[in-house]
């Protein structure tokens, strides 16, 4: 399995702010990509991080609120700005390693971030 | 009607007990499907894959997939306490370059001491 950290682990901020969240995956890993999970729900996927290009986003969600940078295979940062009490969620790097069907994700620990 | 389809549970069933999940997709094109186990708090963790339709046995887990009936179920024999989790289904189908995975909302289950 692919190794995925992530930092901070979790965060209060204010509204209005913003805040990077770092990944950091091994050298398994393909593609990037960010997902968020609000309380009681599942994982929607927000973005694909590209490697050196724009990252491609999931109807719902822009690059001016997530701007995304990849700007090598194994690193990766999502920032959440000008946040509010509605962004507070659990955000989620994944990594994908493995060809064809054998493709599979991994997830990092996860950033608990709560928005007051 | 959502991509991915489970039914939220809580799934209860005593301890020692055969626990079935399950799950139905709308893409006919799914070609790979997974299961991951998420403890509260804590981030998905895969449990195992199956491509191929039939059973794919993996210690206490047996995943069945029905591509026909466009079914994935996940088995867990024995159940433990520490089973107690939410168990995501992701079926996932390939793009250009990678393949793009469609999470369930998955299915809580309470393994009962």
């Amino acid at each position: 399995s692919a190794v995925i950290s992530q930092k901070p682990s979790r965060d209060i901020c204010q509204r209005g702010t913003s805040l990077t969240i770092q990944c950091q995956v091994d050298s398994q890993v393909t593609m990037m990509f960010w997902y968020r999970q609000q309380p009681g729900q599942s994982l929607t996927l927000i973005a694909t991080a590209n490697q050196g290009s724009e990252a491609t986003y999931e109807s719902g969600f822009v690059i001016d609120k997530f701007p995304i940078s990849r700007p090598n295979l194994t690193f990766s940062t999502l920032t959440v700005s000008n946040m509010s009490p509605e962004d507070s969620s659990i955000y989620l790097c994944s990594g994908s390693a493995g060809r064809g069907t054998q493709e599979t994700q991994y997830f990092g620990p996860g950033t608990r971030l709560l928005v007051l | 009607q959502k991509e991915v389809e489970q039914n939220s549970g809580p799934l209860s069933v005593p301890e020692g007990a055969i626990a079935s999940l399950n799950c139905t997709y709308s893409d006919r094109g799914s070609q790979s499907f997974f299961w991951y186990r998420q403890y509260s708090g804590k981030s998905p963790e895969l449990i195992m894959s199956i491509y191929s339709n039939g059973d794919k046995e993996d210690g206490r887990f047996t995943a069945q997939l029905n591509k026909a009936s466009q079914y994935v179920s996940l088995l867990i024999r024995d159940s433990q306490p520490s089973d107690s989790a939410t168990y995501l289904c992701a079926p996932t189908r390939g793009l250009d370059n990678f393949n793009k995975f469609y999470f369930g909302s998955g299915t809580k289950l309470n393994v009962k001491p």
